[in-house]
């Protein structure tokens, strides 16, 4: 089982569309966790960090569920720039990061 | 914008031979880092650096060595190249609580 797991869609929406990943990881010793946001051919760039109250940035919603070990991004009011690979990432309080595969979001007129 | 740049940018090599990628950094981050990033797999790390001279392995090290021999600089070094080496490199600095990533080396071993 990979350390952090995520759907890799891609999930094709309508601007204005709200859409949600899922992201799972299988070490419950995880300390931190983010969201990067990957353009294609591009380098990955921090979208927010996850806080276990969960954390909101605009349109963007971040909610961490320590009990069944998944965090979850939420974006709402797609816009055509939002379309990009979200990659989920993990740190088990090491000097390391953990990445996902990504999960690949494409927003269409 | 943290400062970061990867030299060369893209890259093709032959089998056997060895190859320097090179990251460089204005903003005097103490740690440094270097993945790669191939289809079906996330950014896995292959060295980092906690400081000048201090340096320690990721889950992906063989084949390769690091020198940061300044703040500024850290390299990554293909003893010798092989085709399972052709990939995206990226150089990160910063904190793990926010990584700034370089705009990343393409590399192919033919």
């Amino acid at each position: 089982r990979k350390e952090v797991e995520q759907d890799p869609g891609p999930f094709n929406v309508p601007e204005g569309a709200t859409v949600a990943f899922n992201c799972t990881y299988s070490n419950s010793a995880s300390q931190s966790f983010f969201w990067y946001r990957q353009d294609c051919r591009k380098e990955p760039k921090l979208l927010m960090s996850v806080y276990s109250s969960g954390n909101e940035d605009g349109r963007f919603t971040a909610q961490l569920n320590r009990a069944s070990q998944y965090i979850s991004l939420l974006i709402r009011d797609s816009k055509l720039s939002d379309s990009a690979t979200y990659l989920c990432v993990v740190n088990y309080n090491t000097d390391k990061l953990i990445f996902g595969t990504g999960t690949r979001l494409q927003v269409f007129p | 914008d943290a400062g970061i740049t990867q030299s060369p940018r893209h890259k093709v090599t032959e089998t056997g031979t060895p190859v320097t990628l090179r990251c460089h950094q204005t903003e005097n981050h103490r740690y440094m880092y270097w993945y790669r990033q191939d289809p079906g797999h996330g950014l896995r790390l292959i060295h980092y650096s906690y400081g000048v001279k201090d340096t320690d392995k990721g889950e992906v090290s063989d084949g390769y060595s690091v020198s940061r021999s300044k703040t500024e600089d850290f390299l990554l070094t293909l003893e010798s190249a092989t085709s399972s080496q052709t990939s995206v490199y990226f150089c990160a600095v910063g904190p793990l609580t926010e990584q700034y990533f370089g705009p990343g080396t393409r590399l192919t071993v033919t």
